[in-house]
């Protein structure tokens, strides 16, 4: 079974540009999670869909960020403007349930220059 | 939520020996979570541990759990270089923010060959 698809996997971009990470989930999942990490701050929840629906989104750092879910099989994160802090490896992750083990894509390398 | 706390921060061993870290966490949980990260991908999972168990075996590895202390030791048997990773814990409560996972710093693994 395919696990979770992210794209792209490495991404460098100028600061003030858009920048868009797709997540394809495991099929049948219906909790979808994204995350940061950074050597800094470690891994951290940026936010967090249930059935489509966001749920906890206190994660995300600033309005620059947003999170999409059209259909569960699709997720999306848009960082606009961009700027170097925001530089660091996305991961998204998808569960049966909330509560349950989650499986990690392999991320998205974000270079902000 | 509450985030685990791994200890040590780096373990060098020789393949062959076996490999214990440590976490700890400080309020009551639903389960506690322990997942590995090779470098350059994504996290994944090895194995839960519930609150009413104290031990639990999968392949080499051996976990358990002392609520009573609120930690948790992850033992990997007759290590190999494969094994070489970040290891982290992930504690979650119990209740409505139980699919929250908060990482520590994790555990660097060295296995020599």
């Amino acid at each position: 079974d395919a696990g979770v698809i992210q794209s792209p996997r490495h991404e460098v971009t100028e600061m003030g540009q858009e920048v868009t990470l797709r997540c394809k989930p495991i099929s049948g999942h219906n909790s979808l999670f994204w995350y940061r990490q950074t050597m800094m701050r470690g891994l951290e929840l940026l936010i967090y869909f249930n059935n489509n629906v966001p749920i906890d989104d206190s994660g995300m750092p600033e309005d620059r960020f947003s999170a999409k879910m059209p259909n569960a099989s699709f997720s999306t994160l848009k960082i606009q403007p961009s700027e170097p802090r925001d530089s660091a490896v996305y991961f998204c992750a998808s569960s049966w349930q909330g509560n349950q083990p989650q499986h990690f894509g392999d991320g998205t390398r974000l270079s902000i220059l | 939520s509450q985030q685990g706390e791994e200890d040590p921060q780096a373990l060098s061993i020789q393949e062959g020996e076996n490999a214990t870290m440590n976490c700890s966490y400080k309020t009551s949980i639903n389960n506690l979570q322990w997942y590995r990260q090779n470098s350059g991908r994504g996290l994944v999972h090895l194995i839960l541990i519930r609150s009413n168990e104290r031990e639990k075996h999968s392949g080499r590895l051996r976990v358990t759990l002392d609520t009573s202390k609120k930690s948790s030791s992850l033992l990997i048997t007759a290590s190999r270089a494969a094994d070489t990773a970040s290891y982290f814990c992930a504690p979650t409560n119990s209740g409505g923010s139980n699919y929250k996972l908060t990482f520590g710093k994790g555990t660097l693994l060295t296995v020599n060959p």
